[in-house]
This record gives C-alpha cells, structure tokens and sequence, in this order.
C-alpha cells in the first residue's frame, strides 16, 4: 500500500501570492492533518479533517484554509503569502478522528520558500 | 498550556553506542506519546507509539518508556549505527478536544560517527 504522499515536493513563490498544496491519505484513511514545521522546530498543528468536516484549527490566521475531498484527499490553501510561510508543510494520515490509540502517519512534506 | 521538551538538542555519540534520547511534557493528561524520525528535508517516519496505559514500546533496536506521572518518555537506542542519524521528535496526544492534534518538541539531532 501506498503511504502518505503530497505534492508538490518543492514550491518557490512571492510574497503576495496564493499557493495549493495537496495531500492524498493512506487507503482507507479519512482523517488529514495539517502541520507547518520551520527549520529548526517542531512541527505545529494547521487543521484536521474527518469526513470532509474540519474538526481543528490551529493557532494560524486566516489566510490558511483547506478542505478535504470525497476521496479524503486534501488541499491546504494559503493566502497573501509572507516571508515567515516559508517551511516544510506535512500531512498526517490517521483512520478515526480522534487519533486515540493509533499511530498517526506523515507524508514526506511540500518545502515552501516564499521569497 | 502543555509544553513538550527534548533534551538535548544534539548529540554525537561513536557507532556502536547505546544512547537514550529524553522527552518531557507539562501536562500528564495524555491519551498517547509517539516517537517519530526525521531525515533532513523529509517528512516523520514514525517508530513507537506509547499508549497512557503502557510503561513502554519495543521495536528491534529500539525501547521507549513512558512515564506519564513524572511527564517524562525517554527513547533508547541500542548498539547505534551510522544509518541512525537524524532528528527524533516526540509528540503527545493530549486528553479531550475533538481534534488528533499533536504537539511536538523540537527534537534531537542525532549524529552517529563511524
């Protein structure tokens, strides 16, 4: 089976411009998290979906949106992108949405540099 | 607020080594702490997956520990390899809320010498 993937790999955009970034969960998975991680830290929770329901929103303005597909395929969105966007943008795949009792998997991440 | 720390930051240590990697939380109220890789430039491969429940979590060479009352999980790693070099993470599941949110810490850059 297929894990977790993401597209694109890498992305370079301007500040000011909009940026889609897509997501594809394991099969059978429902639930897709969002997570931005700059250099050096870890990463931070962005949004969660289940069922094509946002279920959680991290502490991120509202720039950032995303929605989730019938495949339970994803789209994080961002607007009026800023210098500090620049990061590795990751999704997590899981099978509930509580995620109690079961690993939670990522995929290899999208690398934004917004210059 | 919880808060997760890893101590330390990096750590060089000559193959063959056993090492253990420290992690530390704020709030004992968790449903779970898992421990993940990160190789430069890429995404989390996942390794142990602790439940509240559990002391700990064995995978071949490698042995996590949790223990929520003190809000601390350490990873050991036996006999290291080169191959083992990269940034552990832990992250916790935090009791309540309906989201599968996890909140990391900054990691461990691990560098494994030959």
């Amino acid at each position: 089976d297929a894990g977790v993937t993401q597209s694109p790999t890498h992305l370079i955009k301007t500040r000011g411009q909009h940026v889609t970034l897509r997501c594809s969960p394991i099969s059978g998975h429902k639930s897709v998290s969002w997570y931005q991680q700059v250099l050096g830290q870890g990463p931070q929770f962005i949004f969660q979906y289940y069922e094509k329901e946002e279920r959680g929103r991290g502490n991120f303005p509202d720039r950032f949106s995303a929605r989730q597909f019938p495949n339970y395929s994803s789209e994080l969105n961002v607007n009026a992108l800023l210098l500090g966007d620049s990061a590795l943008y990751l999704c997590a795949s899981s099978f509930t949405s509580s995620g109690v009792g079961e690993t939670q998997y990522f995929g290899p991440g999208t690398r934004l540099l917004v210059l | 607020k919880q808060e997760v720390t890893q101590i330390p930051a990096a750590l060089s240590v000559p193959e063959g080594e056993n090492l253990v990697l420290n992690c530390s939380f704020t709030d004992s109220a968790i449903y779970n702490l898992q421990w993940f890789r990160q190789d430069p430039g890429k995404g989390l491969t996942s390794l142990l997956l602790i439940q509240s429940s559990q002391r700990e979590q064995t995978s071949g060479r490698l042995n996590a520990s949790l223990d929520k009352s003190s809000g601390r999980s350490t990873l050991y790693i036996a006999a290291s390899q080169p191959g083992d070099s990269a940034t552990y993470l832990c992250a916790v599941r935090e009791y309540g809320g309906a989201t599968n949110k996890l909140i990391f810490g900054t990691g461990t850059l691990l560098a494994v010498q030959p």
